[in-house]
């Protein structure tokens, strides 16, 4: 069964500051992996989706890595603003016909003015 | 614009009673899910749906039943049988490769 651990579960940062979320699997036979943006009380806003055959996606001040073979992830955010606070989850899928996510447990991210 | 509805934001259950999450979406998706999200946890599969008249469990299923007889939608019943149904549920759609889509929501409370 596929695990998705994303550490830290938290991460407090004064503004301006770059910000780097992690996200592991157990299952490195992953389709594609996708990083959200939870807001309190809402619900999930994709951000940027990397194919298992990418290295990395960018979207403005976003950057996200993928490393398949080490069962990780990572989420660059350039320049930290205080409406980036937000949770952060990470979901991989396991195949083209399987469409199935699992998720992480999120990062929370608070960015200090 | 298209996009996935969820409703109604806010569901109220006594006791005992059963209640149905509505969710549509205009994406031409094939698959739709519904996930629980507890405070403080990730989210948990209740069920999925990869095409129409068919869905399977995913890994909280008990106390749930859903239904899928048309694309656009995907129903989410809480029975009388979940005995800790307060939560806050969240709908998805995906096709293809592409990204998953999520509704804004359902808060569910026992009253």
């Amino acid at each position: 069964k596929q695990e998705v651990t994303q550490i830290p579960a938290a991460l407090s940062v004064p503004e301006g500051e770059n910000l780097v979320l992690n996200c592991s699997f157990t299952d490195s036979a992953i389709y594609n992996l996708q990083w959200f943006r939870q807001d309190p009380g809402k619900g999930l806003t994709s951000l940027l989706l990397i194919q298992s055959s990418q290295r990395e996606q960018t979207s403005g001040r976003l950057n996200a890595s993928l490393d398949k073979s080490s069962g990780r992830s990572t989420l660059y955010i350039a320049a930290s603003q205080p409406g980036d606070s937000a949770t952060y989850l990470c979901a991989v899928r396991p195949g083209s016909n399987d469409y199935k996510l699992s998720f992480g447990a999120g990062t929370t991210v608070t960015v200090r003015a | 614009d298209g996009g996935i509805t969820q409703s109604p934001k806010y569901l109220f259950r006594k006791e005992g009673q059963n209640v149905t999450l509505s969710c549509e979406q205009n994406l031409n998706h094939d698959a739709m899910y519904w996930y629980r999200q507890d405070p403080g946890q990730g989210l948990r599969l209740i069920y999925y749906s990869q095409i129409v008249n068919d869905f399977q469990k995913g890994d909280i299923a008990e106390g749930y039943s859903v239904s899928r007889e048309k694309k656009e939608s995907f129903p989410l019943t809480v029975t009388s049988a979940q005995k800790n149904p307060t939560a806050f549920y969240l709908c998805a759609s995906i096709t293809g490769g592409a990204e998953a889509f999520f509704g804004q929501g359902t808060r569910l409370t026992v009253v």
